[in-house]
């Protein structure tokens, strides 16, 4: 079964440009996550999309976005881009929502923003 | 506010020995606790949780112990294998709530 993959793996942008980040879940996974990790602050949860539908947010500005398409397949924006946003950005799939034990990663797209 | 915390950024064991990693919670409603493994390049994996209404959990290797009163998770490896070398990453949830993570230990094993 192949593991959740993650678009692109590496990206540089530059201050005020926008992104858009794409994660495929494992075949059958209804629930994709979002995560940005930084050196000092660990993984922190973005949002949650299951069915379509956001069911969880974290406390990231306005400038971060998501949807997920009806494959499961999501993507996240970031708009506006700051030198903070440089980070690894994880998104994990499980089947159901809420089910973090049973919650898988991708590698992650590491961005940096010059 | 960092409300899950790992005061060790790295923790060098030697083989074979035991490797206790730790994580402290200000939250008192958290009621689940898991623990995850990053290797470099790679996206972190579950490795172990424990619930609050227990103080120890067990999977082969590793131990998780909880300590509800002083808010306090820790992680056991033993006996700690090269192949354990990883970021740890404890996390916390309440009820439905997201996850909160920890900053994460780097745990080196040395041969």
């Amino acid at each position: 079964k192949a593991g959740v993959t993650q678009t692109p793996r590496y990206l540089i942008k530059t201050r005020g440009q926008q992104v858009t980040l794409s994660c495929s879940p494992i075949s059958g996974h209804r629930s994709v996550s979002w995560y940005q990790q930084t050196p000092g602050q660990g993984l922190q949860f973005l949002f949650e999309y299951f069915s379509e539908t956001q069911r969880n947010k974290g406390n990231f500005p306005g400038r971060f976005s998501g949807r997920q398409f009806s494959n499961s397949r999501s993507e996240m924006n970031v708009s506006t881009l700051e030198l903070g946003d440089s980070a690894l950005y994880l998104c994990a799939s499980s089947l159901i929502s809420n089910s973090y034990n049973e919650q898988f990663f991708g590698p992650g797209t590491r961005l940096t923003v010059l | 506010d960092q409300q899950v915390k790992q005061n060790s950024p790295s923790l060098s064991v030697q083989e074979g020995r035991i490797s206790i990693l730790n994580c402290d919670y200000t939250n008192s409603m958290f009621d689940y606790f898991l623990w995850y493994k990053k290797y470099p390049a790679e996206g972190p994996t579950f490795l172990i949780s424990i619930s609050s209404i227990k103080d120890k959990n067990e999977d082969g290797r590793f131990t998780v112990f909880l300590n509800k009163s002083a808010k306090h998770l820790s992680l056991h490896i033993v006996p700690s294998q090269p192949g354990d070398s990883a970021v740890y990453f404890c996390a916390a949830r309440f009820g439905n709530e997201k996850l909160t993570f920890g900053t994460g230990t780097r745990l080196t094993i040395i041969p």
